[in-house]
């Protein structure tokens, strides 16, 4: 099956620091999303990203599909981006199943 | 507001009680899935569903059951529950488009469960 890796596994920031995420994957998709998994457990959507770059806020996300990858860009951090955040694909022709990577547990102190 | 509901949140049982976990959507979607969540072994989809009364097994269906007579309702169903579920549980949907994957999956708040 497809293999996600995301690096690095842990992270510890400073608040106000900028940072990037990255997510290799070993075939094409036909979906990726990034997911924040918040302290209490809740699997936040961040961005349904398969290719191309969007932004929402300090987060911004860019996908090279061609060449496998995904990142995620946290500018500014702030203590509450504290987590860990997923990314997950689906490849083509499958039954819609996301395949999740480790994660990175990320860290914000104040 | 477009959203994925699970109930209960959080749940604490003994070994063999049935017990069941609903999941529920409004956004008309096809599409709905179980996942659980252990340390270590990340996310594992556990059932899915392409459409009312069409389910199917994923990675790890031993122990539950599922089942889909309307379109925004999959509940789970621990029939025996043991303590190897005890887990997070995940529900999510999406809608559904053919064999592209295309368009993003919606998950539910989750459903902590230990069984003793």
């Amino acid at each position: 099956g497809i293999q996600v890796e995301q690096s690095p596994p842990d992270l510890i920031l400073q608040e106000g620091a900028n940072s990037t995420l990255r997510c290799n994957f070993s075939d094409s998709v036909n979906n990726l999303q990034w997911f924040h998994q918040n302290p209490w457990g809740q699997l936040i959507n961040l961005f349904y990203i398969p290719s191309g770059t969007k932004q929402n806020g300090r987060l911004s996300a860019t996908t090279v599909a061609t060449e496998r990858y995904s990142l995620l860009y946290i500018s500014s951090s702030q203590t509450t981006d504290s987590g860990v955040y997923f990314c997950a694909v689906v490849p083509g022709g499958s039954n819609y199943k996301l395949t999740f990577g480790k994660g990175t547990l990320l860290t914000v102190n104040p | 507001e477009a959203q994925v509901t699970q109930n209960p949140r959080y749940l604490i049982t003994v070994t063999g009680k049935k017990l069941t976990v609903t999941c529920s959507q409004n956004m008309n979607h096809e599409y709905m899935s179980w996942y659980r969540q252990d340390p270590g072994l990340g996310l594992r989809q556990i059932y899915y569903s392409m459409n009312v009364e069409v389910t199917d097994k994923g990675d790890v269906p031993e122990g539950y059951k599922v089942s889909r007579k309307e379109k925004r309702n999959f509940p789970l169903i621990l029939e025996s529950p043991s303590p190897n579920q005890t887990s997070l549980y995940f529900c999510a949907s999406k809608l559904r488009t053919g064999t592209s994957g295309r368009y993003e999956q919606f998950f539910g708040p989750g459903t902590r469960l230990t069984v003793l």
